[in-house]
């Protein structure tokens, strides 16, 4: 079947510190990877993206690359701030027609909390 | 933009009673889903529909309903609540399969007593 498993949270740190957030799959087929964010009171943002093997999503200072053969798409910044306190969220989509694809299957998120 | 939009945002219902969530997409996106989240277990799909007139069992589908009558809207129905249903349900919505992000909405927060 297809599911994500990433790190158990809580994660805390110290404003600067480096974050890594553990992300592995098993997939029947060949997915794209999203990691998300969900920030306070608020629904799930698109945080990046990978679509194939060797691929590096990035954005806001955030980076995963999609490794193929260890089957991960680990979640890492240099210097985190205060405001990325969130729970981060892996995730796979197989891309294509058909009524059963195009849903997320969803890690079960990792709270981070970063304090001053 | 609006987006995805849902309402309500919060609810309380007693045992028993039903209830409508609504979700509403501006984006004429095909694809629509329901999930629930709960505390360590990540999100997790409810039903889908991949066009007007059209809706699918997920992994979780038991307890609820739903409908699409226009592509726009795609409706979570409630017909029995019970606490086990206490959750924060989101929607989300995407143009079809072959695009890849999903936009969600903010949420419904629904308390079953």
């Amino acid at each position: 079947g297809n599911s994500v498993t990433q790190m158990e949270g809580p994660v805390t740190l110290s404003e600067e510190a480096f974050l890594t957030i553990n992300c592995t799959y098993t997939a029947t087929g060949y997915p794209s990877l999203f990691w998300y964010v969900q920030y306070p009171g608020e629904g799930l943002q698109l945080l990046l993206k990978a679509t194939k093997a060797d691929d590096k999503g990035s954005n806001k200072g955030f980076e995963a690359t999609y490794r193929k053969e260890t089957t991960s798409f680990h979640l890492e910044k240099g210097s985190v701030q205060v405001s990325d306190s969130a729970v981060y969220f892996c995730a796979l989509r197989f891309l294509g027609r058909g009524s059963t694809l195009g849903r997320l299957y969803f890690g079960r998120g990792t709270q981070l909390t970063v304090w001053p | 933009n609006a987006g995805v939009t849902q309402t309500p945002k919060f609810r309380v219902l007693k045992t028993g009673q039903s209830m409508t969530l609504l979700c509403a997409q501006d984006m004429n996106h095909e694809y629509m889903y329901w999930y629930r989240q709960d505390p360590g277990m990540g999100l997790r799909l409810i039903h889908y529909s991949v066009g007007e007139g059209t809706t699918a069992k997920g992994e979780v589908p038991d307890g609820y309903n739903v409908s699409r009558l226009k592509k726009q809207n795609f409706l979570l129905g409630l017909e029995s609540a019970a606490p086990s249903q206490t959750s924060v349900y989101f929607c989300a919505s995407s143009y079809t399969a072959l695009n890849t992000e999903a936009f969600f909405g903010q949420g419904t927060r629904l308390t079953v007593v």
